[in-house]
């Protein structure tokens, strides 16, 4: 079952550009987690934001959490050609264990230089 | 260095010939799973383990089997091997079994053809 659903599927933008990407989900969370996927690799993880925080910075990138709405977003700033890749969200639902968790189907990012 | 270890990292196999995908961390993880990634649908979760001997289906377990004697290993089974079990696949673990409370670490993927 699909939990988290990333918007825009693709995203092209040109070198030094902002990108945004967006998250919507289903059931109530504890937190939400955002990772990273170069080509065909395995993926990394890249922010974590609790259920109890609206914001969080790390580097360039900022993740917005908004229980209501069951959404959140990853913005990158100054986007650099090694940024292109897919980013998935992920949430485990609450009152679930490390074990449920629930990727979207992923943006797919490409920042052309 | 910290790290998930698959192996192989690609597998062309002929259809019910039963193969074991191997999946190791030596972060002393109590967590481990299993998932595949397809095209438009993402990564789907297939077992999960929270510790050793105890493992629970995920969303697509039909066709796998998995199994955790040590606390480091996570094999993935497919004893009868079909065509729509093409895929690529990742091994992932991390800390904690509390509620998503760390990251997962994620294997460099095994990219399975079965013909």
């Amino acid at each position: 079952s699909q939990q988290g659903e990333e918007d825009p599927q693709a995203l092209s933008i040109q070198e030094g550009e902002n990108a945004t990407m967006n998250c919507s989900y289903k059931t109530s969370i504890n937190n939400l987690q955002w990772y990273r996927q170069n080509s065909g690799r395995g993926l990394v993880h890249l922010i974590l934001i609790r259920s109890n925080e609206r914001e969080k910075h790390s580097g360039r990138l900022r993740v917005t959490l908004d229980t209501s709405k069951k959404s959140s977003s990853l913005l990158i700033t100054a986007s650099r050609a090694a940024d292109t890749a897919s980013y998935f969200c992920a949430t485990v639902r609450l009152g679930g264990s490390q074990g449920n968790l629930i990727f979207g189907k992923g943006t797919k990012l490409s920042v052309k230089p | 260095e910290a790290q998930v270890t698959q192996n192989p990292r690609y597998l062309i196999t002929v259809t019910g010939k039963k193969l074991t995908v191997t999946c190791s961390q030596n972060m002393n993880h109590e967590y481990m799973s299993w998932y595949r990634q397809d095209p438009g649908l993402g990564l789907r979760q297939i077992y999960y383990s929270m510790n050793v001997e105890v493992t629970d289906k995920g969303d697509v377990p039909e066709g796998y089997k998995v199994s955790r004697k040590e606390k480091r290993n996570f094999p993935l089974i497919l004893e009868s091997p079909s065509p729509n079990q093409t895929s690529l696949y990742f091994c992932a673990s991390s800390w904690s079994w509390e509620q998503g409370e760390t990251e997962a670490f994620f294997g460099q993927g095994t990219r399975l053809t079965v013909v």
